[in-house]
């Protein structure tokens, strides 16, 4: 069973450029997590998604970042108009449905913006 | 008062010491509860749920205190590749599908 997975691991984006990171679950898993963690600070949540639905976004900027996970293909974190605060690596994890908090993560993206 | 809070670290302890890390959580609420670690520039990854009445997995123990709001980790016998940042994981009220992760604290294994 295949884990969480990520792409690109790593992504370099001049200013002013989109970023779009991607994310697949886990086989069986609904819902999808989206982190981000700054060089040496913790882990902050961004969005909690679960197919066609933004279950809770509290955590993402309001502006530049959004989030979707289609019913087909992976989860997707779009940064528009990416400066140079959003160099950071970005994790995503996933959970199964039906009541539990343990969460798998991928191997994250790293993106450094120039 | 953050939602949870846990020593910064870091930790320096020689091969063989037993560790034990502290956590603290500010919703009575929460019903879920885990310690994850993290290698430097790698995901978390779950190292062991707590529960209630405490668990334990070969070198290491997990206890929880809903009375002081308050959670544990002992390593025992300390590794080298134990080295790692642990972090304490909190579910967010009475949600079992939304969890806080701590700030980390830093361990460092030394020979």
């Amino acid at each position: 069973n295949a884990g969480v997975m990520q792409n690109p691991r790593h992504l370099v984006r001049r200013r002013g450029q989109e970023a779009r990171l991607r994310c697949s679950p886990m086989k069986g898993h609904s819902h999808v997590y989206w982190y981000r963690q700054l060089p040496e600070e913790g882990l902050k949540f961004m969005v909690y998604l679960q197919k066609e639905n933004i279950i809770d976004e509290s955590g993402m900027p309001k502006e530049r970042f959004s989030a979707e996970f289609p019913k087909e293909g992976p989860s997707i974190l779009r940064i528009q108009q990416v400066v140079r605060g959003d160099s950071a690596a970005y994790f995503c994890a996933s959970s199964p449905p039906g009541g539990t908090a343990e969460q798998y993560f991928g191997p994250g993206t790293r993106l450094t913006v120039t | 008062r953050k939602e949870v809070e846990q020593d910064p670290g870091p930790f320096n302890v020689p091969e063989g010491a037993t560790v034990a890390f502290n956590c603290t959580y500010s919703n009575s609420a929460s019903q879920s509860f885990f310690w994850y670690r993290q290698d430097c520039r790698k995901e978390p990854k779950l190292l062991m749920s707590v529960y209630s009445s405490g668990n334990e997995d070969g070198r290491f123990t997990a206890q929880l205190n809903r009375a002081s709001q308050y959670i544990s980790l002992l390593i025992r016998d300390s590794k080298l590749s134990d080295s790692a940042t642990y972090l304490c994981v909190v579910g967010r009220g009475t949600s079992y599908d939304k969890v806080i992760f701590g700030p980390g604290t830093s361990l460092s294994v030394i020979p």
